[in-house]
């Protein structure tokens, strides 16, 4: 069964860094695209960013909100997705998903973890 | 802003058949990237509906049923149930921003 558990979540202030975990199982994580996609607070669903596998040359995209300022990354020996979000802005608060992509759909979700930015 | 464009609402009594639409762009649904639904019941995260246009994952119902034509798709409940109630989004690739796009959400009520 696919698994997948986000962590690092909590409160940050304006202009502070926190990272994000995403610990995958019951695949083969090494296969597999993966993304991020948060929601904040009463809103709807935004893609954050996409990585392919290394197979697929392992390259990342970002939506425009957070291009330049959030790092995806992945460590298949330990299937592990990460979210590296810099200079965190007060719309950046949200829930923040990890997802499997498949064929563009995001397959599996895990249970999100929540980010605060406030001062 | 979203670029896939959803009914904030929609609603049917229980057995009903209610329909979602998504209207999208030249630069994503209508440059023939596929489209995705997702069910979110307040309080969990997404579930994926609909892969593909039209594809239901194993033990979604077929109560279920997607489409598309042009630069929108739909997303079909037939015999509505009260279980339904939930946000309902599409999701497709939008190459003008080299990534995927979710739709404005929809929620719908049981009556």
């Amino acid at each position: 069964e696919v698994h997948l558990a986000e962590s690092g979540g909590g409160l940050v202030k304006p202009g502070g860094s926190l990272r994000l975990s995403c610990a995958a199982s019951g695949f083969i994580c090494s296969n597999a695209w993966m993304s991020w996609v948060r929601q904040a607070p009463g809103k709807g669903l935004e893609w954050v960013g996409r990585i392919k596998s290394k197979s697929d040359g392992g390259t990342t995209d970002y939506a425009a909100p957070v291009k330049g300022r959030f790092t995806i990354s992945r460590d298949d020996s330990k299937n592990t997705l990460y979210l590296q979000m810099n200079s965190l802005k007060a719309e950046d608060t949200a829930v923040y998903y990890c997802t499997t992509v498949n064929r563009g759909a995001a397959e599996y979700w895990g249970q999100g973890t929540l980010v605060t930015v406030s001062s | 802003q979203s670029v896939l464009t959803q009914p904030p609402s929609v609603s049917g009594a229980p057995g009903q058949r209610v329909t979602i639409s998504c209207t999208g762009t030249i630069s994503n649904i209508g440059a023939g990237y596929d489209v995705h639904w997702y069910q979110q019941v307040p309080g969990t995260p997404p579930k994926l509906l609909i892969y593909g246009n039209s594809n239901r994952p194993s033990g979604v119902p077929d109560r279920f049923s997607g489409s598309k034509s042009g630069t929108s798709a739909s997303l079909a409940i037939s015999g509505l149930q009260a279980e339904d109630e939930a946000d309902y989004y599409c999701q497709s690739y939008y190459s003008g921003l080299s990534g995927y796009v979710f739709g404005t959400g929809t929620k719908v009520t049981v009556l």
